[in-house]
């Protein structure tokens, strides 16, 4: 089974600061991976999918990125409403999530 | 407006069986892969289930296979999951979701329906 390793755990951040959030796949998964965020008590929404698309709606300053086998979501000028827990999938083989992130504003 | 609305949630006891819904709207149902999603209370995502768009394909994590059976009908534009010998670690809020042929990512989701397994 492919293992989705997922950090930070939490981050704390200023508004209009840049944060990154990374996820390493336990082997080659392509550019098989999306990023969804949550808020409290909603379903998850797509933000990203095959590693570096932006899905539709979302803003531009959300960005996918791959290197080998580690991921990386870019938030750049954080906004308020970005607040929530971030989520990394495979979909290489079978599904599996990331532990998640949960993104505070400091 | 793509649109997925879970029911037939609730309390059940441990061991009894349940019957999860999702009716869909907005785009052609048979034309996409369906899956189910959960999280337990505080924690993270985990897949449940994906059906093929004809039905004649399915898949499980370990942790449900041979307990759950993931179905669909596409004149009905629904899909279902059902639970048998439910365990305390079923409790879980049960997203229904679509799946984008080819690549897999799940691109739209249910509100979803809590399940609690408890005597």
């Amino acid at each position: 089974d492919i293992q989705m390793t997922q950090s930070p755990a939490s981050l704390s951040a200023s508004l209009e600061e840049i944060v990154t959030i990374t996820c390493q796949a336990s082997q080659d998964i392509g550019n098989y991976l999306s990023w969804y965020q949550q808020k409290p008590g909603k379903s998850p929404q797509l933000l990203i999918h095959s590693a570096t698309s932006l899905a539709d709606g979302v803003p531009s300053r959300f960005s996918g990125s791959r290197s080998g086998t580690q991921y990386s979501l870019k938030i750049n000028r954080l906004q308020v409403e970005d607040t929530g827990i971030y989520y990394c999938l495979q979909h290489y083989s079978a599904h599996t999530f990331g532990a998640g992130t949960k993104l505070e504003l400091k | 407006e793509v649109q997925l609305v879970e029911s037939g949630g609730g309390l059940v006891q441990p061991g009894r069986s349940l019957k999860l819904s999702c009716a869909a709207s907005g785009f052609t149902f048979s034309n996409y892969y369906m899956a189910w999603v959960r999280q337990a209370p505080k924690k993270g995502l985990e897949w449940v289930a994906t059906i093929s768009t004809s039905g004649s394909r399915t898949y499980y994590p370990d942790s449900v296979k041979g307990r759950f059976t993931i179905s669909r009908d596409n004149a009905k534009s629904s899909l279902y999951l059902q639970m048998n010998s439910l365990k305390s670690e079923d409790t879980a809020t049960y997203y229904c979701a679509r799946l984008i042929t080819t690549t897999y990512y799940f691109d739209y989701w249910g509100q979803g329906v809590m399940v609690t397994v408890s005597s």
